[in-house]
């Protein structure tokens, strides 16, 4: 029944590995989004994607690089994992990209040490 | 750029005593200012949008309204469970290109219902 769901919940990693964290939903929503919620709780869309196309692209590093298989997945990896890149990261969907409400997912708390 | 600002940043209530968030704005033209609330460990949950100055929503012991500078969250005898941490998000509708859509958020305020 689960909306937004993403995988893992937890992430524990080193720095300089690469690691991916993926999202589906079930809403049959056509835009799904990336966002990245800092220590301070400041919410901040990275990537957003309407029918596997990208459509917003914020300024974050190269490092990060988001892919959509299907307009039900949308998933995230990163390379070269640096400390600051902590934080959690949140999944979102929304109908279309005319639609206005997002629905997020539970987050996945990733921790690099 | 876009920006939200909001106050307090944290607020603690007894139960039943009502008060109001804040969120100010500052957006091009706005084309949804959206209300969600956050508990601990969990994704924002979507509360109210509204879209011109005047509009009002209510959902139980909420009641959201906006003005062209600023919206307001009215929590009226709160109880311990509206505790969150209540976030506040503008779309901008003149943002184009690679913005289209994008939600531009505040920091949020931590609301505390004691019992």
């Amino acid at each position: 029944d689960t909306a937004v769901s993403q995988t893992p919940k937890y992430l524990v990693t080193q720095m300089g590995n690469d690691k991916s964290i993926k999202c589906e939903q079930n809403l049959g929503h056509d835009t799904m989004y990336w966002y990245k919620q800092d220590s301070k709780k400041f919410l901040k869309i990275m990537f957003s994607y309407n029918n596997k196309e990208l459509i917003i692209n914020e300024t974050v590093p190269n490092r990060f690089s988001p892919k959509s298989p299907d307009k039900a997945h949308l998933n995230l990896h990163i390379n070269s994992l640096e400390l600051g890149d902590s934080a959690v990261y949140f999944c979102a969907s929304s109908q279309d990209r005319e639609w206005y409400e997002q629905y997020f997912g539970p987050g996945t708390r990733l921790t690099v040490t | 750029e876009d920006q939200v600002t909001q106050s307090p940043e944290a607020l603690r209530l007894q139960e039943g005593e009502s008060s109001s968030l804040n969120c100010s704005y500052t957006v091009s033209g706005l084309r949804g200012l959206f209300w969600y609330r956050q508990d601990p460990g969990k994704g924002p949950e979507f509360l109210f949008t509204l879209y011109s100055a005047g509009e009002e929503k209510e959902k139980e012991r909420l009641k959201a309204t906006l003005t062209k500078k600023e919206s307001f969250l009215h929590i009226t005898a709160p109880k311990p469970e509206d505790s969150a941490t209540y976030l506040c998000a503008v779309q901008d509708g003149q943002a184009g290109g690679t913005s289209y859509g994008k939600l531009t958020f505040g920091q949020g305020t931590i609301l505390t219902v004691h019992p």
